[in-house]
């Protein structure tokens, strides 16, 4: 089952902060984050276990709240480069693959 | 660096006619996926292989079919294609599912059905 995202889309200005939701109505192992720029392949960011942990590189975190099957990216200070799409990939407890958002279109100006 | 190759980047084939997309990957790397992305509805599964010869059906699985000869080989096969089955294919490979290892994606074959 698809988890939902949101927002659908976000536009930033250079330095602003934003926060992308991931929530799945199925008990989930795990949650990876993406990001896709225009015309190029998917890139992994990160993944979060079953544990509530949280992780992050440099000003992009997410965290995982596996008692509401949610997960959060963060985006601190955002950069341009950071403009793309944000895709979660959720796995559920005893699942085998990946099932991915929609995706968040994040647009950072100038 | 770790590659996933996708063979065409775009192709154009005629509604009816049998198309093979092919995907190779260099990390040794035991689980190979395709998916299909359409704007609006992300990434969704047709079909992944955790092994050579094994393969298992994804989300949307009809109209396709696909082919692990080889660890590093993974081809999707649309046996008669047609305009619906317009749309970017992406494969993906990982060391294993889930358990602390992220997917690597190939660039994309944008394929068009006329």
């Amino acid at each position: 089952q698809q988890p939902v995202q949101s927002p659908q889309a976000v536009i930033l200005r250079e330095g602003e902060d934003a926060v992308i939701n991931c929530s799945s109505s199925k008990a989930l192992y795990s949650v990876h984050w993406y990001r896709q720029k225009h015309g190029e392949a998917p890139v992994f960011l990160m993944i979060l276990l079953k544990g509530g942990e949280q992780k992050g590189h440099d000003k992009i975190s997410a965290s995982f709240n596996e008692k509401k099957q949610q997960s959060s990216l963060y985006l601190t200070a955002s950069q341009l480069s950071y403009s793309g799409t944000y895709f979660c990939g959720t796995e559920m407890e005893y699942g085998n693959k990946l099932v991915f958002g929609a995706g968040t279109i994040l647009r950072v100006k100038s | 660096d770790v590659k996933v190759t996708q063979s065409s980047r775009y192709l154009v084939k005629r509604t009816g006619e049998k198309v093979f997309l092919e995907c190779v990957q260099d990390m040794d790397h035991e689980n190979m996926f395709w998916y299909r992305q359409d704007p609006g509805l992300g990434l969704r599964l047709i079909y992944f292989s955790y092994d050579v010869k094994m393969k298992e059906k994804g989300d949307i699985p009809e109209g396709y079919s696909v082919s692990r000869e080889k660890k590093e080989r993974f081809s999707l096969i649309l046996e008669s294609a047609s305009t619906n089955q317009t749309s970017m294919y992406l494969c993906a490979s990982s060391l294993l599912i889930g358990r602390g290892y992220g997917y690597t994606f190939g660039s994309g074959t944008r394929l068009t059905v006329v």
